[in-house]
């Protein structure tokens, strides 16, 4: 079985600086896909960054970019330049490439940027 | 094009009786997922389906129920309603079987309050 954990349940970063959230993961298959999901208040969950786990380099969009260590099993977030809109509780989770689509969610870390 | 629909967006059931929960995935998407997410558990996977068939079934008693049809909508229920099914249900759907088809987007999910 595979299991996500996100230690920091709470971050705080100002307006404008860069905040880095942890995550690491436990899975013994080989093939798999990491996510950071994004749900605001409306409690919309949004894709953030996907990573494959068969690609070395570091998925990046925008302002969010990964920190991938597949040895250490570690799949951190960067938010570069964080706005008031990145305040929300932010969710890392795995899919096992086999039969069928599940994800694994670690249990989230809530972000709030201050102004 | 249209996200994940899901519908009721809120309802509120009296304990022991049954719900319905609706979903329509992205076009083109034939996997559809279904997750509970509350305060104590977090993020649980419910069941996935992908064309019609059941695939994977989480750790939920026999009361959770779902089903898929065949232009990919899927209905989940609940029978004999507890207090503690009071919970977000989110809805996903994935394309599955090709480059980005291992991307999972959800639903706004709909809110149960059992009475």
């Amino acid at each position: 079985a595979q299991t996500v954990t996100q230690s920091q349940p709470e971050m705080s970063v100002q307006e404008a600086e860069t905040v880095t959230l942890s995550c690491t993961y436990d899975t013994s298959e080989s093939d798999y896909y990491l996510f950071w999901y994004k749900q605001p208040p409306s409690r919309q969950m949004i894709l953030v960054i996907r990573q494959e786990a068969y690609k070395q380099q570091n998925a990046t969009e925008n302002r969010f970019s990964v920190n991938f260590q597949k040895a250490a099993k570690s799949f951190s977030l960067k938010i570069s330049d964080s706005q008031l809109g990145d305040a929300a509780m932010y969710f890392c989770a795995c899919l096992i490439i086999q039969g069928a689509q599940k994800l694994v969610f670690g249990q989230g870390t809530r972000l709030t940027i201050n102004p | 094009k249209a996200g994940v629909t899901q519908t009721p967006r809120y309802l509120i059931k009296t304990r022991g009786q049954q719900v319905t929960l609706s979903c329509s995935p992205i076009s083109g998407h034939r996997s559809v997922s279904w997750y509970q997410q509350t305060p104590g558990q977090g993020l649980q996977f419910l069941f996935e389906y992908f064309s019609e068939t059941q695939r994977n079934k989480g750790n939920f008693p026999g009361r959770f129920s779902g089903r898929q049809f065949s232009n990919s909508r899927s209905e989940m229920n609940v029978s004999t309603l507890e207090l503690g099914d009071s919970a977000l249900y989110l809805c996903a759907s994935s394309r599955e079987g090709t480059a980005s088809g291992n991307t999972i987007y959800f639903g706004e999910g709909s809110w149960l309050t059992v009475v």
